[in-house]
């Protein structure tokens, strides 16, 4: 099948430790995606990707870091200096044109303990 | 910098009752118009898009949604909702004067259908 997994579904870490998310897509996209859900606030950029061994900031990276060294791979490392990392994380992957549409990842959940 | 609202945090509709789910946008370019619906717990599944053309644009599961340049709305739209349709509705946009494909999305707005 074709698409786009995020592993694990939940995850537990406890504070000061880093973490890192798992973002696999095989549907030869360029473009890729993490953001942080939490209620209310919807859905916020932390890193994009256009290319591999490319990336940019979205509006929240402080205490995130990515690498995109795979096309088919965009992990996500929630660093200690992420000070509220409770949330649910979402990856997407897309074709890359302006008018494509993002296929999306069904999440994890990340809670600190 | 490119941005969506998405003015109502709950919309409530009668089972079979129209329903409208409001998003305004801002973009220095040509806007790239999404919409996307989200089930408890689960990643977000794709229902339309406006890339250019007709103002009216049709999508999954009788949803549609109405472009307006001067207003800069992106409005979704479906003539008869169901109960089934109660879930997490999410607009998004891309700027086509800008230099990446960078997706915002708004915070997106909880639909409840009562039967």
């Amino acid at each position: 099948d074709g698409g786009i997994t995020q592993s694990p579904k939940y995850l537990f870490r406890k504070e000061g430790q880093n973490v890192t998310l798992s973002c696999e897509q095989n549907l030869n996209h360029d473009a890729m995606y993490w953001y942080r859900q939490d209620p209310g606030q919807g859905l916020r950029l932390i890193y994009y990707s256009q290319i591999v061994n490319d990336f940019q900031k979205g509006d929240i990276a402080e205490g995130y870091s990515v690498s995109r060294e795979k096309k088919e791979s965009f992990p996500l490392t929630v660093t200690s200096a992420q000070k509220n990392p409770t949330a649910f994380y979402l990856c997407a992957s897309a074709p890359g044109g302006l008018n494509t549409e993002a296929f999306f990842g069904q999440g994890t959940r990340l809670t600190v303990v | 910098a490119q941005s969506v609202a998405q003015p109502e945090d709950q919309v409530n509709v009668a089972e079979g009752n129209p329903l409208t789910v409001k998003c305004t946008y801002s973009v220095s370019g040509n806007p790239y118009l999404f919409w996307y619906v989200q089930y408890p717990n689960r990643g977000l599944q794709f229902l339309l898009k406006y890339i250019t053309g007709d103002n009216l644009v049709k999508g999954s599961y009788g949803f549609e949604a109405e472009f307006n340049k001067s207003q800069t709305s992106f409005h979704l739209k479906k003539p008869s909702a169901l109960v089934s349709d109660s879930a997490l509705y999410f607009c998004a946009v891309r700027d086509g004067g800008g230099a990446t494909n960078k997706l915002i999305f708004g915070t997106g707005t909880l639909l409840a259908v009562q039967p």
